[in-house]
């Protein structure tokens, strides 16, 4: 069965490093997305990613955040500068269409900033 | 404010048992409900998916309710078995965007 592939599953960085999330989303899916989890917090958005641009971002993701799909499989998030509260579980999903399509997630890449 | 909130806020049920979770929520319009179950340290897994008009959809041993008059779901449960044992979320999507909302969550544990 298809699924999104989440590399590294555990990063630990020192802080105002930059650290580079990768993802593989499902291979005909067209809609990538990027979440983050706090440990103990709920879910929350971070960003959509459609026709190679950002469709949607939240509050969140400021300018020490950036994604690009550099090669047609791979789908990164780039923090520049890491602060002691981004550590936090970060999932990549993606979905064939947009709204009511069902969105698949990774397994997670957990991120611990020191 | 967009918001989705549940409970209880954990549960623990014995095996064998059913169990129904409550999810709340303040979004509208919202074009779709959805349960998701999260293993700890796991990526969300899609439950069942409900638009705006359905009142009811069933996954196995998962049964979701949508009353989008008083703006409440539910999540029951049939006959629990020990995997059952995770997080349930539910997931509030806004109409017209694809960001999903999330809720707090209910910690389901499931004991022999």
């Amino acid at each position: 069965e298809p699924e999104v592939t989440q590399t590294p599953s555990h990063q630990v960085t020192q802080m105002g490093q930059e650290v580079i999330l990768r993802c593989v989303p499902i291979s005909n899916h067209l809609y990538f997305y990027w979440y983050r989890q706090i440990l103990g917090q709920k879910v929350e958005f971070l960003v959509s990613f459609y026709n190679n641009e950002i469709s949607e971002k939240s509050e969140i993701f400021d300018d020490q955040f950036s994604v690009e799909r550099p090669d047609g499989s791979n789908f990164t998030l780039k923090i520049r500068s890491t602060k002691l509260e981004d550590s936090a579980m970060y999932f990549c999903a993606s979905s064939q269409t947009a709204g009511t399509g069902e969105l698949f997630f990774g397994e997670g890449s957990r991120l611990t900033v020191l | 404010k967009n918001q989705v909130e549940q409970s209880p806020q954990s549960l623990i049920i014995l095996e064998g048992k059913n169990c129904t979770l409550q999810c709340n929520y303040t979004v509208s319009p919202f074009s779709n409900l959805r349960w998701y179950k999260q293993d700890t340290g796991r990526g969300p897994v899609s439950l069942t998916i409900m638009t705006f008009s359905e009142n009811t959809k069933s996954n196995g041993r998962y049964t979701a309710t949508l009353d989008a008059d008083t703006k409440q779901s539910s999540l029951h449960i049939t006959a629990s078995q020990l995997s059952d044992s995770a997080s349930y979320i539910c997931v509030v999507i806004p109409y017209n965007t694809d960001k999903l909302i999330f809720g707090t969550g209910t910690r389901l544990q499931v004991f022999p």
